[in-house]
């Protein structure tokens, strides 16, 4: 089956600088990578998400990589803000009628203002 | 983005009783269904998946007879945990997602404690 790998599994930025996630997946056959937001006591809330016939997206501060070849996808925010401090998730599945994803192990991800 | 909901939030019960946990999307048609189960500092680890109209599929290691999974209708989604004990205690969310898109959407979670 599918096995995604997250790193860093903790970063700390201070306010402004910029935020790396990097993750990594198995299964050549997975073509849907999301990324999702948790936080504390809350379920994860999608914050962008890119499929692999693309191999870059962007959203105001948010953007995520895809490289099919490595088989890695990545997560970069830029201009960070105390509130974007949270858990991040990354998740890979295939474009199947079930949709089934499989999540890393997530970032806690602190901004210091 | 779709809007899914979850009920209760959270539920405190005595071992050996059995807890249902509700899962709503109510701006769209969900025609699959998925329950994770959450430790503390931990990942998601999907339990199983449902499809309206038709038997869960469950995760390898995940007691079907212990988490009794309901996808009565397109927007409804229930869980049951039978007999619960102190170890089933977690942070249990659902996720829909409509159509052909693989996109999910998530509930809130539900805390569920066994005393």
């Amino acid at each position: 089956g599918e096995n995604v790998e997250q790193h860093p599994s903790t970063l700390s930025v201070q306010e402004g600088d910029s935020a790396v996630i990097k993750c990594t997946y198995s299964d050549s056959a997975s073509n849907y990578f999301p990324w999702y937001k948790q936080e504390l006591g809350k379920g994860p809330q999608l914050i962008i998400d890119i499929r692999s016939n693309v191999g870059e997206k962007k959203d105001q501060r948010i953007a995520v990589t895809l490289n099919k070849t490595a088989k890695h996808f990545s997560l970069h925010i830029t201009e960070t803000q105390p509130e974007d401090s949270a858990v991040y998730f990354c998740a890979a599945g295939r474009g199947t009628s079930y949709g089934k994803l499989t999540f890393g192990q997530g970032t806690i991800l602190t901004v210091h203002p | 983005g779709a809007v899914v909901s979850q009920h209760p939030s959270w539920v405190i019960c005595k071992s050996g009783t059995s807890v249902k946990i509700e899962c709503r999307s109510l701006d769209f048609q969900a025609t699959t269904m998925f329950w994770y189960r959450q430790f503390p500092k931990q990942s998601l680890m999907l339990m199983a998946t449902s499809n309206e109209g038709s038997k869960a599929t469950y995760e390898q290691g995940v007691e079907k007879d212990k988490f009794l999974i309901n996808h009565a209708s397109l927007t409804l989604s229930t869980l049951t945990v039978t007999s619960a004990h102190p170890e089933d205690s977690s942070f249990y969310i659902c996720s829909a997602r409509g159509g052909l898109t693989d996109t999910q959407y998530f509930g809130p979670g539900t805390r569920l404690t066994v005393l």
